[in-house]
């Protein structure tokens, strides 16, 4: 069975420029998730989509990040502009069902470098 | 919102030593993971518990939830360096069953 897939793995840019990541879960997985981790912290959750709706997004700077999920299997992650503070990883997870009743999936993740 | 606490922060251990990492959540706790990571990358399964006094092992890994207390805990026997890494646990937050994570314990194990 095929994992969760993103991509890039590795992304460097200038502040106030705009950034996209992918992600393709595994196949059937209603739930995708997309987290971001600061170095030295937990993964903090920015967006979880059922199917291609939006369940919770109370933690995505909106100002900025944009997420969305068509025909409910691909998923990208937008941050337009960039700031220096949104270095970090982001995760992206998918699972069958949400919350804790069944594993999460997790990608390699997406580092990006602000600078 | 659900808020998971682990301690220790980070944690050396000599090789062949055992270890405990804990993880404390403000509000009851209905289910739990945890998960391995190591630096710069994806989350690893490692197990999950679902009811009150559950105990789950997994090779030289046991893991315990205790609801009255909104505690689990991770056990490792005899460490090795292939152990090292950050350990986190997650649990079912505030909302649509959403998964959040705790502060992540960071573990060196020293040859």
């Amino acid at each position: 069975e095929a994992g969760v897939a993103q991509s890039p793995r590795y992304k460097i840019i200038e502040k106030r420029q705009s950034v996209a990541f992918w992600c393709n879960p595994i196949s059937g997985h209603a739930t995708l998730y997309w987290y971001q981790q600061i170095l030295g912290q937990g993964p903090k959750l920015l967006i979880q989509f059922q199917n291609n709706g939006v369940v919770d997004d109370s933690q995505l700077p909106k100002d900025r990040f944009s997420a969305e999920r068509l025909k409910g299997v691909d998923s990208t992650l937008k941050i337009q502009p960039a700031k220096l503070e949104d270095s970090a990883v982001y995760l992206c997870a998918s699972s069958s069902l949400p919350g804790v009743n069944t594993e999460a999936f997790f990608g390699q993740g997406t580092r990006l470098t602000v600078v | 919102s659900q808020e998971l606490e682990q301690s220790p922060q980070s944690l050396i251990v000599q090789e062949g030593k055992n270890l405990t990492i804990n993880c404390t959540s403000s509000k009851t706790l209905y289910g739990l993971y945890w998960y391995k990571q190591k630096y710069g990358e994806g989350l690893i399964f490692l197990m999950m518990l679902q009811k009150g006094g559950e105990e789950k092992s997994h090779e030289k890994i046991t893991a315990k939830l205790d609801e009255k207390k909104q505690q689990s805990s991770l056990h490792i026997t005899a460490s090795q360096p292939s152990h090292a890494g950050i350990y986190l646990c997650g649990a079912e937050g505030t909302g649509f069953q959403k998964l959040v994570f705790g502060t992540g314990t960071r573990l060196l194990v020293s040859p």
